[in-house]
């Protein structure tokens, strides 16, 4: 089905190397969003695009922590020298109509890092 | 600030038995309430949601859920639950935002 996809799937860094995760959202979605989900915890806010505007960043951990959707469609979360508190699963939603606070997002199936 | 909390860190039932999965919210303005499910090494499915109306909503594969706003809790109900049931269960809220603010999570474990 045309779902939200992630890429890589799993990905293992180490410490202090850069890493860049890939999400595609469903065709048409205007809002796209990242949340980290640590092990045995619920999903953390990262950061929330409409269209390619970046309109919200303020979940992001760190100035290591870098997202970008420049055309509007594929985001890339990119984490810069990579610490060990960064392993977690990564995950990407996106969502259709602009403004619509009641739309459910739907979710990609992760990308989990594992940084050593 | 919006918050939630599942009081329940698992929750075990006999298939065939009734399952509920409690959740509470806490918003300053109107709530938007979520239920979701994750299976294994995969992302969350959206179950169900309340925005207005009827208190009581149903959602995908027999699921539904009540609001009730005196109490701020939105608790997620099967009337027979399966042993493919299992998994783990979060409850989120939004909102006049954009952004979803998630339990930790109940895991729920369904028993032949």
């Amino acid at each position: 089905g045309a779902g939200v996809s992630q890429s890589p799937r799993y990905k293992v860094a180490k410490r202090g190397q850069d890493v860049a995760l890939r999400c595609d959202p469903i065709s048409g979605h205007v809002s796209l969003f990242w949340y980290q989900q640590a092990l045995g915890q619920g999903p953390e806010f990262l950061t929330y695009f409409q269209n390619e505007a970046q309109l919200d960043k303020s979940g992001l951990p760190s100035d290591r922590f870098f997202a970008e959707r420049p055309e509007g469609s594929v985001s890339t979360l990119k984490i810069q020298r990579t610490q060990q508190e960064d392993s977690a699963v990564y995950l990407c939603a996106s969502s259709g109509r602009q403004g619509a606070h009641g739309n459910e997002q739907f979710f990609g199936p992760g990308t989990r890092l594992t940084v050593l | 600030a919006q918050s939630v909390a599942q009081p329940e860190d698992q929750v075990n039932v006999a298939e065939g038995n009734p399952l509920t999965v409690k959740c509470t919210y806490s918003v300053s303005g109107n709530p938007y309430l979520f239920w979701y499910v994750q299976y294994p090494n995969r992302g969350l499915q959206f179950l169900l949601k309340y925005i207005t109306g009827d208190n009581l909503v149903k959602g995908s594969y027999g699921f539904e859920a009540e609001f009730n706003k005196s109490q701020t809790s939105f608790h997620l109900k099967k009337p027979s639950a399966l042993v493919s049931d299992s998994a783990l269960y979060f409850c989120a809220v939004r909102d006049n935002d954009y952004k979803l603010s998630f339990g930790a999570g109940t895991t729920v474990t369904v028993r032949a």
